[in-house]
């Protein structure tokens, strides 16, 4: 069966800190990749979208980029963390070609103090 | 674009009352709709879905029907248990294309 893996489940970083979540894929191949990003008591903001390795689409241009070295791996990274980075982040995947719905994992939530 | 508009929260209920929480979306063709849970402090867990019109999704006693000549999904349960508190997001797909979510709605059950 499928499973996604998610990491660090919290982590606390000061501003100007580098950032690295890393969002691992199991039993399924070429999968859609996602990172969101929750803020307290809100909605969810895409971030990042991916169909294949190498292939980002950035939604909204801000502080952080991705990147997917591999078929089921998927990260997020910052250079400088802003306090307007805290939130909750999720990763999801999908295979739109077997079924459309997307799977979550934990989420990271990340406090820039 | 696509998008997904539901319901302003947040909504409170007493223990064993009627639910329904709005869902409307825009979009060309015939995407496939979801409502997805979150717990607190966890991440989003897929409810129930339907892939095309007519369908009725159900899960933990929660249904939606998928109402193309409303382009609706509500999502309703007929009676809530406190465990039922929680934030609900409804949220569209379209073949290869992006994920899309409604802003969420937080709902609480007191007891």
């Amino acid at each position: 069966s499928q499973t996604i893996h998610q990491w660090p489940a919290t982590l606390v970083q000061p501003v100007g800190s580098p950032l690295s979540l890393e969002c691992t894929v199991e039993g399924t191949s070429n999968p859609n990749l996602y990172w969101y990003r929750q803020a307290a008591g809100r909605g969810l903001q895409l971030l990042f979208y991916s169909v294949g390795i190498g292939q980002i689409s950035s939604e909204v241009p801000q502080n952080l980029s991705a990147s997917r070295p591999q078929d089921r791996q998927f990260i997020l990274s910052s250079k400088k963390l802003l306090l307007s980075d805290s939130g909750f982040y999720l990763c999801a995947w999908s295979v739109w070609r077997v079924q459309p719905e997307a799977f979550f994992g934990q989420g990271t939530r990340l406090t820039v103090v | 674009g696509n998008s997904v508009t539901q319901m302003e929260g947040p909504v409170t209920l007493s223990e064993e009352a009627f639910l329904t929480i709005n869902c409307t979306y825009t979009a060309t063709g015939y995407p496939s709709l979801f409502w997805y849970v979150q717990y607190p402090g966890e991440g989003l867990q897929l409810l129930l879905k339907a892939t095309k019109a007519d369908d009725k999704g159900s899960n933990k006693g929660f249904e939606a029907t998928y109402r193309k000549e409303t382009t609706s999904f509500h999502l309703e349960k007929g009676s809530v248990q406190v465990s039922d508190s929680a934030v609900y997001f409804c949220a569209l797909v379209q073949g290869a294309q992006k994920l899309v979510f409604g802003q969420g709605t937080r709902l609480t059950i007191n007891p």
